[in-house]
């Protein structure tokens, strides 16, 4: 109950297209979900982050697609760009400070 | 500028051997963490620490150990119980109150050797 189920695992998208990233839960009482990005031999950053209240939410070529119903979250980039190329994180949590992380998708843009 | 600085960036263990990775930040964030990441598998949490001198395991701290006796340092001590402790050690950080994201320090490579 307190997985966090990410795919796919890994992600090949030619540069121009959409990149989506699906992410799963069952806790319903998670009420914070962020999207980290990594590169190689780097920490997580913080990318962009949803509360459950909101079904979506854009920042810049970045959205995070929110559907409590189903207890699913997506993150979608759109134009994807060869410097998008990471490995993504999606994670949620229940008003503590501890975080579920997704098992992470590599994705890699083409260009 | 503030963040999170974790050293060394990679270190070697001979079995047997107790390490301890470094972690300092100048974001006067009240909770620290850190994390585990092994390919594959996420990240799993080992402890965290909410203030200065009180700490909790988290989901695999079994062969670990840590302290914070001041705000901005967590060390964490692989000690030779860790069986299997060829990772990439990552620290965080983040405010106290509410539901804000981590920030990450650039991590540590542990290996056995």
């Amino acid at each position: 109950q307190q997985q966090v189920k990410q795919s796919p695992q890994s992600l090949i998208v030619q540069k121009g297209g959409i990149s989506i990233i699906n992410c799963a839960y069952e806790n319903t009482a998670f009420d914070y979900f962020p999207w980290y990005q990594q590169f190689p031999g780097k920490g997580p950053a913080l990318l962009i982050a949803i509360r459950p209240d909101v079904s979506e939410k854009k920042e810049g070529r970045f959205t995070i697609s929110f559907n409590k119903s189903a207890k699913q979250f997506s993150l979608h980039i759109m134009d994807s760009q060869p410097g998008d190329s990471a490995t993504y994180f999606c994670a949620a949590s229940s008003g503590t400070y501890k975080y579920i992380f997704g098992t992470g998708t590599r994705l890699k843009v083409l260009a | 500028d503030g963040g999170i600085t974790q050293s060394p960036k990679y270190l070697f263990r001979k079995e047997g051997q107790n390490v301890t990775l470094s972690c300092e930040q100048n974001l006067n964030h009240d909770a620290m963490y850190w994390y585990r990441q092994d390919p594959g598998q996420g990240l799993r949490l080992i402890y965290y620490s909410q203030i200065v001198n009180d700490f909790q395991k988290g989901d695999i701290a079994e062969g670990y150990s840590v302290s914070r006796e001041k705000k901005e340092s967590f060390p964490l001590t692989v000690t030779s119980a860790q069986k299997n402790p060829t990772a990439f050690y990552l620290c965080a950080s983040s405010i106290s109150q509410g539901p804000y994201g981590y920030t990450f320090g650039s991590g540590t490579r542990l290996t056995v050797v």
